[in-house]
């Protein structure tokens, strides 16, 4: 069926240092690609999405790049500070369906 | 507005009994989504809605479990009979459609013992 695959599972970085995360999809007609925060015990929160219409996608410390022929999308945070520390669900839009990845943990230390 | 609101924040329950999840979408939101959370899956999209009307149950695990809207501000996720296997964490989202935000619930924390 339809799925998004997310990479890695777990990252753990210095404080300071760049985060990278990336996912794929299947389904070519996908159109949106929302990335979720999620801290311990509480509900995902959206950080940032983009549609197909564009390649990249910046919000202060945050960026996320999309390419739609490869049929892959990634996010990158920059500066990581220890309040980065959270799970990070990629998301792609598969018909008319959010299908989420499973997440990848990160951890910052100072 | 609220937000998405869900009840109950946690229930624990025994083995073969009734559980009902109940959500209440962001007014004036047209989709409707309930996702079931574990260590192992992830966030697995169970079921959404569109108008009230399901789209796609094709994620609901079996039988057992149902899920209704039967007006835009009601959602419930059932689960008959419960077994241990169906502990997790039960989000509902509320979107105003494809391609907008889906703002989630603040979780059931489903235990069957």
């Amino acid at each position: 069926g339809e799925n998004v695959e997310q990479h890695p599972s777990t990252l753990s970085v210095q404080e300071g240092d760049s985060a990278v995360i990336k996912c794929t999809y299947s389904d070519s007609a996908s159109n949106y690609f929302p990335w979720y925060k999620q801290e311990l015990g509480k509900r995902p929160q959206l950080i940032i999405d983009i549609r197909s219409n564009v390649g990249e996608k910046k919000d202060q410390r945050i960026a996320v790049t999309l390419n739609k022929t490869a049929k892959h999308f990634s996010l990158h945070i920059t500066e990581t500070q220890p309040e980065d520390s959270a799970v990070y669900f990629c998301a792609a839009l598969l018909g008319t369906a959010l299908i989420f990845g499973k997440g990848t943990t990160l951890s910052v230390s100072s | 507005d609220a937000g998405v609101i869900q009840s109950p924040r946690h229930e624990v329950t025994e083995m073969g009994q009734e559980v009902t999840l109940r959500c209440k979408p962001i007014s004036g939101h047209n989709s409707l989504f309930w996702y079931r959370q574990t260590m192992m899956r992830g966030l697995e999209l169970l079921i959404y809605f569109n108008n009230n009307v399901p789209i796609d149950d094709s994620g609901m695990p079996e039988d057992r479990f149902s899920a209704k809207m039967p007006n835009a501000s009601f959602s419930t996720l059932k689960i008959q009979p419960s077994e241990p296997r169906d502990s997790a964490v039960y989000f509902c989202a509320s979107s105003l459609g494809p391609h907008t935000e889906a703002f989630f619930g603040q979780g059931t924390r489903l235990t069957v013992v």
